[in-house]
């Protein structure tokens, strides 16, 4: 069965400095992994993706992430934080279960707070 | 270029009665999901369908809890007698192919309350 744990419920920064959300992941497959951000009552929006190719993705608004399989772990950075980073983040990575059907299992999040 | 549209996005039931939520795909996606997200947790996966077909509804509560994504129109989630636990907001979400590479594309969500 495939897991995504992410290892920090509430991260803050001071804006200008850099962000790291970590997130560890467990899977039988090779797997593809994301992160999504979601802002207050707001949906959800793809920053990035890990299918295989480069380990390191760049994604939207300067977020990036390296995929590690030997740690398991697919971390989010960002070089300098803004304020309207703060939002909540959730790692995820895909399940191929029987048939090839695709399922979604996510993290619980990672609540970003950026101080002036 | 419309994206995932989901309506209505708040919605607001008593208990007992029936809740309808509407998903309209990304045009020329075949494929929707729908997820669960409980106050303060990350999404959890329902069901999952193609045009007419129910493909995996693993995370769909054994009762009261339907979907279906006719031909034509938009995916229905259907929650029959709701209970205060069905409070939270529903996410839709559409992908063009179910391949293990393929981006989901998600809606805005509907947020639905159990006074």
């Amino acid at each position: 069965a495939q897991s995504v744990t992410q290892l920090d419920s509430h991260v803050s920064v001071s804006e200008g400095t850099p962000v790291l959300l970590r997130c560890n992941y467990s899977s039988s497959y090779s797997p593809s992994l994301f992160w999504y951000v979601q802002h207050p009552n707001k949906g959800l929006q793809l920053l990035l993706k890990y299918t295989s190719a480069a380990t390191l993705v760049k994604g939207i608004n300067g977020f990036e992430a390296e995929f590690k399989k030997s740690e398991t772990s697919f971390h989010l950075t960002k070089p300098s934080a803004h304020m309207s980073d703060a939002a909540e983040y959730f790692c995820v990575v895909s399940d191929l279960n029987a048939g090839n059907n695709r399922k979604l299992i996510w993290g619980l999040g990672t609540s970003l707070a950026v101080n002036p | 270029n419309a994206g995932v549209m989901q309506n209505p996005r708040h919605l607001v039931r008593r208990r007992g009665q029936e809740a309808r939520l509407r998903c309209s795909p990304v045009k020329g996606h075949s494929h929707v999901y729908w997820y669960r997200q409980l106050p303060e947790e990350g999404l959890k996966f329902m069901v999952y369908l193609q045009k007419e077909n129910i493909i995996d509804e693993s995370g769909m509560p054994k009762e009261r809890f339907s979907a279906e994504f006719p031909k034509e129109g938009p995916s229905i989630l259907r929650i029959q007698q709701v209970v205060r636990g069905d409070s939270a907001a529903y996410f839709c979400a559409s992908s063009v192919g179910a391949g293990g590479q393929e981006t989901q594309y998600f809606g805005p969500g509907t947020r639905l309350l159990v006074l």
